[in-house]
């Protein structure tokens, strides 16, 4: 099955650092989502994309849906360690049940 | 938080042995999935479903089962246990909102199994 490819697959930064990622895919999507999975739990919606060109921010998070609809960024700035976790991308067409397809995910690692 | 629990939370079980995982959620939501998430593999679709008795295949569905007997609970049945199915099992549900046309998944605590 298609899974969406996540680049970089790990980061470790300093505190206060500003963080990006990004999500590419081989075909198109309708929706773009961004999750971030703590360990031991399961994943929480950050942020959702509606729209190409979209801008969307939540909080010190801001993230994209690109114009050619085949990726997406995620930016975290000032990052503080409660960043820390895997963030993934999942894209979703349209009349699919809401199926979504995921990213292998980042892995984010913050230091004091 | 969404209203979802899962059960139980962690279980070991030997090959050969059947297995049932249970998602509950109390927000009377019509689509209900499980996925499995393994390293290097993200999170994969198990089967889904969009209403009660009504299911399907997603990506990696031999060897699993579900049932939905009623809105609230999506039962996942391990017929035989494998060790390739060792993995974290996340169900996730989600609806239409009101007035949009969006869909979100909102996601479980997850099942730890491990199958010797």
């Amino acid at each position: 099955g298609q899974q969406l490819n996540q680049s970089p697959q790990s980061m470790f930064i300093q505190e206060g650092e500003d963080v990006s990622m990004n999500c590419t895919s081989s075909s198109i999507f309708n929706t773009w989502l961004w999750y971030k999975q703590d360990p031991g739990e399961g994943p929480v919606l950050l942020i959702a994309l509606y729209k190409a060109g979209e801008l969307t921010s939540n909080g010190r998070l801001t993230a994209q849906f690109g114009i050619t609809r085949k990726d997406s960024f995620l930016n975290i700035s000032a990052s503080i360690p409660s960043d820390v976790g895997i963030y993934f991308c999942a894209g979703r067409n349209t009349g699919t049940a809401s199926k979504l397809t995921f990213g292998t995910g980042t892995r984010l690692q913050v230091t004091l | 938080d969404a209203g979802i629990t899962q059960s139980p939370r962690h279980k070991v079980t030997e090959t050969g042995t059947p297995v049932t995982l249970r998602c509950h959620q109390t927000e009377n939501h019509r689509y209900m999935y499980w996925y499995r998430q393994d390293p290097g593999h993200g999170l994969r679709l198990i089967h889904y479903s969009y209403g009660v008795k009504d299911t399907d295949k997603g990506e990696v569905s031999d060897g699993y089962s579900v049932s939905r007997s009623k809105t609230e609970d999506f039962l996942l049945t391990l017929e035989s246990a494998t060790s390739s199915q060792t993995s974290v099992y996340f169900c996730a549900i989600s609806d239409r909102l009101a007035g949009g046309l969006s869909y979100e998944q909102y996601f479980g605590p997850g099942t730890r199994l491990t199958v010797t």
